[in-house]
């Protein structure tokens, strides 16, 4: 149980194109998700926490018109870079906390690479 | 301040001998701990947690962890290392308050376990 996916895994665009990133809580329901974003050999940064049906909560100094974020059901949330710039190049990880035997723990995705030429 | 130092950047163990992971926190409340791990390129995974009971908690791929309260610790053990533990892992601490009960985290230790 709680297995969580993202896609796509890894993802090459231009500068100044948008790029989705999904993720899904496979056999359980999220109440709530995470966006993290990780730089090589650092730590995880929390970008913003949305919870189903409800707008994202951004973390200070995350601008939340370039990182749209969408909860819109209880197994999938969205991440949108929009014209996204070689500085967004990164490691993107969601999480997803869920009710019941789920409540308590974080359970993550495999991560999406983001590369911006 | 909620917060959670992991006071090495690395750690190298021989195969087959018992490998400490350390990890201290701070926090106002009763401590919600857990420790991840991450594989190159990988997203976390979960190893185990501590809510509340026994100090002594165990988890996957034969970890365990202690939960101390006085010295406000939760470091991860396993008593006998493989090469296949070397990867990056994480400690992070919550209370049950506020905040989305979102996770604080550590800055990672490396653990190379060699051969």
């Amino acid at each position: 149980g709680a297995v969580v996916s993202q896609h796509p895994s890894r993802v090459i665009c231009k500068s100044g194109t948008s790029v989705k990133i999904e993720c899904r809580s496979l056999d359980f329901q999220a109440t709530t998700m995470f966006w993290y974003r990780q730089f090589p050999k650092q730590s995880l940064m929390l970008m913003a926490t949305s919870n189903e049906g409800s707008k994202a909560t951004y973390e200070q100094g995350v601008e939340k018109d370039k990182f749209l974020i969408n909860h819109a059901s209880l197994t999938l949330s969205t991440l949108t870079v929009t014209s996204a710039h070689p500085e967004d190049s990164s490691f993107y990880i969601c999480s997803a906390r869920g009710g019941g035997a789920f409540t308590d723990t974080q359970y993550f995705g495999p991560g999406t690479r983001l590369t911006v030429l | 301040a909620q917060s959670v130092a992991q006071p090495e950047d690395q750690v190298n163990v021989a195969e087959g001998n018992p490998l400490t992971v350390k990890c201290t926190y701070s926090v106002s409340g009763n401590p919600y701990l857990f420790w991840y791990v991450q594989y190159p390129n990988r997203g976390l995974q979960f190893l185990l947690k501590y809510i509340t009971g026994d100090n002594l908690v165990k988890g996957s791929y034969g970890f365990e962890a202690e939960f101390n309260k006085s010295q406000t610790s939760f470091h991860l053990k396993k008593p006998s290392a493989l090469v296949s533990d070397s990867a990056l892992y994480f400690c992070a601490v919550r209370t049950n308050a506020g905040n989305n009960r979102k996770l604080i985290w550590g800055l990672g230790t490396s653990l190379a376990v060699n051969p």
